[in-house]
């Protein structure tokens, strides 16, 4: 079968750096997605990785390991506008996104 | 500003009652997917649509229909709405054909079926 597995919380400290990690199965693979949302609002992409290694975006990185079906992204020099959900998705062989059930990040000043 | 728009924004239905989603794409993409997200759980494709004229079933497509009778648009329907339908929709559409690409989304619609 297919699963996305995620923590359903975290808690970090305003500055400091957060790594949210996800774990992944699916039917053929093409890339592992991670997208923001904050409450009441829809998901918005954050980052696509489908090579192993890290890929830099500002304060934001986002890991992939294929062989160890597992990804990670890492949040630098938080902000209290980082406190959202995160969700891992990993493409399947139909290029369809399987989603894990989000990840809740909560900054505390 | 280019997007997509979903309405209603929020709605109550009572059990049994036909409701339609509207879902709006100015983007000119290909794809276009329904999504519902309940609390708990990750976010679960009912439909979706690879370009105007085909339609394809997702994880829980059950209770629902859609169509896609031009590029822009992609209603949702619910025949007879039950309560396990309450939910928040969340439309979404992508370039490719079929490739990986980012997915954009709609503000979503938030359903309560009484």
């Amino acid at each position: 079968g297919q699963n996305i597995d995620q923590p359903t919380e975290m808690t970090a400290t305003e500055g400091a750096i957060v790594q949210i990690n996800c774990t992944y199965q699916t039917s053929g693979f093409n890339g592992l997605f991670w997208y923001q949302q904050h409450a009441g609002e829809a998901p918005t992409f954050l980052s696509y990785n489908v090579l192993d290694g890290l890929e830099e975006k500002g304060r934001f990185s986002s890991f992939l390991s294929r062989s160890k079906g597992y990804s990670y992204l890492l949040l630098k020099e938080l902000q209290m506008k980082d406190s959202a959900s995160y969700l891992c998705a990993g493409m399947d062989s139909n290029y369809q996104l399987i989603w894990g059930a989000g990840t809740k990040l909560i900054i505390k000043p | 500003i280019a997007g997509i728009t979903q309405a209603p924004t929020s709605q109550i239905l009572a059990a049994g009652r036909r409701m339609t989603l509207r879902c709006t794409q100015d983007m000119r993409h290909n794809a276009m997917y329904w999504y519902r997200q309940d609390l708990g759980l990750g976010l679960r494709l009912i439909h979706y649509s690879n370009t105007a004229g085909t339609t394809g079933k997702g994880e829980v497509p059950d209770g629902y229909s859609v169509s896609r009778a031009n590029t822009d648009d992609f209603p949702l329907t619910l025949a007879s709405a039950v309560p396990s339908q309450t939910s928040v929709y969340f439309c979404a559409s992508s370039d490719s054909l079929a490739g990986p690409d980012t997915q954009y989304f709609g503000p979503g619609t938030r359903l309560t079926v009484l």
